[in-house]
């Protein structure tokens, strides 16, 4: 596609339920990353793919939440038994290669709010 | 951990006006992004930068990596430059690395 696509652009879930939220990198991106974004601050890194491969959880709050990116392009990142404090926008970036300076580019995001 | 601080935190400025968003981090990094967020949460890639200045449009990014500091300039702004600019920073190591992002900047341009 023309850009990073992200779905749901919202999801409203009850606590308890869980979630998935999907993510369309560029075609052909190598590098796909997850950032969570509450309100009013900046985004905080979740993980990282280099194609299927998760290299770097560290930022993952709990192990509630699971990332995948089974062939390499399309990922899903998946929150169990959501809580409250989940509530953020999710937002997935792809970037074409591998190294330090590859431009980012970002999807619209999507924005969980939990009630 | 490298921090990165923005300022300032909101700005509003009447149509025309010359704007400067400043940024600050911690630690050497290897490449600077500035990003617009407009509501509704959609990031876009402005600039990103490892020395010196770049210029697109109405829009210019200097960096001073001595200084560790980065500054985001808006030439003649206009009602539809407002939105959230954020500074982000990669860390100087190899192979990607994740993004340290500042909490942005709110900008409201008034006509």
């Amino acid at each position: 596609g023309a850009g990073v696509s992200q779905s749901p652009r919202y999801k409203v879930a009850k606590r308890g339920q869980d979630v998935a939220l999907r993510c369309d990198p560029i075609s052909g991106h190598v590098s796909l990353f997850w950032y969570q974004q509450a309100l009013g601050q900046g985004p905080e890194f979740l993980t990282y793919f280099q194609n299927e491969a998760q290299l770097d959880k560290s930022g993952l709050p709990s192990d509630r939440f699971f990332a995948e990116r089974p062939e390499g392009s399309v990922s899903t990142l998946k929150i169990q038994r959501t809580q409250q404090e989940d509530s953020a926008v999710y937002l997935c970036a792809s970037s074409l290669g591998d190294g330090m300076n590859t431009e980012a580019f970002f999807g619209q995001g999507t924005r969980l709010t939990v009630v | 951990k490298n921090e990165v601080e923005q300022s300032p935190q909101n700005l509003t400025a009447q149509e025309g006006e010359f704007i400067t968003i400043n940024c600050s981090y911690s630690v050497g990094i290897s490449a600077l992004h500035w990003l617009q967020q407009h509501p509704g949460g959609g990031i876009v890639s402005l600039f990103m930068l490892s020395s010196g200045k770049k210029k697109h449009g109405r829009l210019i990014a200097t960096i001073n990596i001595q200084e560790k500091h980065s500054s985001l300039h808006i030439t003649a702004s206009h009602p539809r430059d407002s939105a959230v600019y954020i500074c982000a920073v990669r860390p100087p190591l190899s192979g990607n690395t994740p993004l340290v992002f500042g909490k942005g900047t709110r900008l409201s341009v008034i006509a």
